[in-house]
């Protein structure tokens, strides 16, 4: 069955660090691939996507994911880390077969002064 | 602010209680979802609607009854919930469902006592 996996649950890092939030997903073919954050309280925000062509995309605020075939991978990365980025973020799959987006269980990131 | 109005923001009901949930979008969408999002769970798609069809039934109890009378709302209809029904519930809207980038509101806290 398609499913996407991010084996953190909790990842704890100080302002000004990097990040790399993993994703792998499982899937006959390649999916659609997003990543959406959800600040307390709120709704979730796409940041970025990857449909097809250049595997290193850009998103809002700074983010990067890096599609890797080979892996099953979608990693979102951030050179440095801003106290506003603390939130949980979704890594999602969309297949056309099963027309359906697969979320993720989900990060939650939280930054240290 | 992503389009995508969600009232209310928050939600206490009783077992016997019957209410409902409001979804409202002006993005000019033609799809729009309800999802689940329990404590430690990935979204689960609950429900999926095009151009005011239902397409998707995720296996949800009839406990949760959605309506769609326009493309620009959408209701979940609550009735006898249990505890486990306590989540937050989120609206998302898309250009079609095929279409994989979601516009998601800022969610329902729902409480069952």
């Amino acid at each position: 069955a398609q499913s996407v996996t991010q084996p953190d649950i909790h990842i704890t890092v100080s302002e000004g660090a990097s990040l790399e939030l993993r994703c792998n997903y499982s899937y006959g073919a390649t999916p659609y691939l997003f990543w959406y954050v959800q600040s307390p309280g709120q709704g979730l925000q796409l940041l970025l996507k990857y449909f097809s062509g250049d595997t290193l995309v850009q998103g809002i605020k700074g983010f990067e994911a890096e599609f890797k075939r080979s892996q099953s991978s979608f990693n979102l990365r951030k050179p440095s880390v801003h106290w506003s980025d603390a939130a949980e973020y979704f890594c999602a799959a969309f297949s056309g077969g099963y027309n359906k987006l697969i979320f993720g269980a989900g990060t939650r990131l939280a930054v240290h002064p | 602010e992503t389009g995508v109005t969600q009232t209310p923001r928050h939600l206490v009901m009783g077992m016997t209680n019957k209410k409902s949930l409001k979804c409202e979008q002006h993005l000019g969408h033609n799809a729009m979802y309800w999802y689940k999002q329990s404590a430690k769970k990935p979204l689960e798609l609950m429900f999926v609607y095009n151009f005011k069809e239902q397409t998707e039934n995720n296996s949800v109890p009839s406990r949760f009854s959605p309506e769609c009378p326009n493309s620009s709302h959408l209701f979940l209809h609550l009735h006898t919930l249990q505890p486990e029904d306590s989540a937050l519930y989120l609206c998302a809207s898309s250009q079609e469902s095929s279409d994989t980038e979601a516009f998601f509101g800022q969610g329902t806290r729902l409480t069952v006592v």
